[in-house]
């Protein structure tokens, strides 16, 4: 049972352009989500994460929406730079049980 | 400077032996994880520990064990028994509680290859 979905496992987009990334969720229960870029053979590095309370969080190039009717949200990326080039996992959380669910994840290819 | 280490990054096993893979923390965290990436099924769960001594079952444990007796070490290891080891495996920590505002610090990975 895939709680956390990511259903396009890859992006092309246009360096300058906008980057946008989305994630579905099922559990009503949690309460962050959080969004990790990760480069071949490293570990997951920590970008922008959003409360269940808030319906949007803006950092530098990144914001992240929060459609909490839709189980739904996404990471907006922009003006996207070829180092954005990574695979980006949403990633959700709930206070009861203190575990990270993890998307697919989205591979994203900024063009030069 | 505070963060996670996994050693080895590569590591090569034979069918049919144990490995263990390491992991240790300098952050002070009280909750370590243990996550396995596979291509195109993203992080899973192996197991997890909120404290010393004491250690649960994420979604895919078969086939693995872990030992908790320094906050600072949550070594995993692959016995036999794990049909599919051959996978990039992630160690993580957070503050007790599930680090609600930043998730969780994650080290650079063990790659595992049987051959």
């Amino acid at each position: 049972d895939q709680q956390v979905k990511q259903n396009s496992p890859s992006l092309s987009v246009q360096e300058g352009r906008i980057s946008i990334l989305n994630c579905d969720y099922t559990n009503s229960m949690f309460d962050y989500f959080l969004w990790y870029k990760k480069y071949p053979a490293e570990g997951p590095t920590f970008l922008i994460s959003i409360s269940s309370i808030k319906d949007k969080n803006e950092d530098g190039r990144f914001t992240v929406f929060l459609n909490k009717s839709a189980k739904h949200l996404s990471l907006h990326i922009v003006p996207s730079q070829p180092g954005d080039s990574a695979v980006y996992f949403c990633a959700a959380i709930s206070g009861n049980t203190g575990k990270l669910i993890f998307g697919q994840g989205t591979t994203l290819q900024v063009k030069p | 400077d505070g963060g996670i280490t996994q050693s080895p990054k590569y590591l090569f096993r034979k069918e049919g032996q144990n490995v263990t893979l390491s992991c240790e923390q300098n952050l002070n965290h009280d909750a370590m994880y243990w996550y396995r990436q596979d291509p195109g099924q993203g992080l899973r769960l192996i197991y997890y520990s909120q404290i010393v001594n004491d250690f649960q079952k994420g979604d895919i444990a078969e086939g693995y064990s872990v030992s908790r007796e320094k906050k600072e070490s949550f070594p995993l290891t692959v016995t036999s028994a794990q049909k599919n080891p051959t996978a990039f495996y992630l160690c993580a920590s957070s503050i007790s509680g599930g680090g609600l505002d930043y998730g969780y610090t994650f080290g650079s990975g063990t790659r595992l290859t049987v051959v």
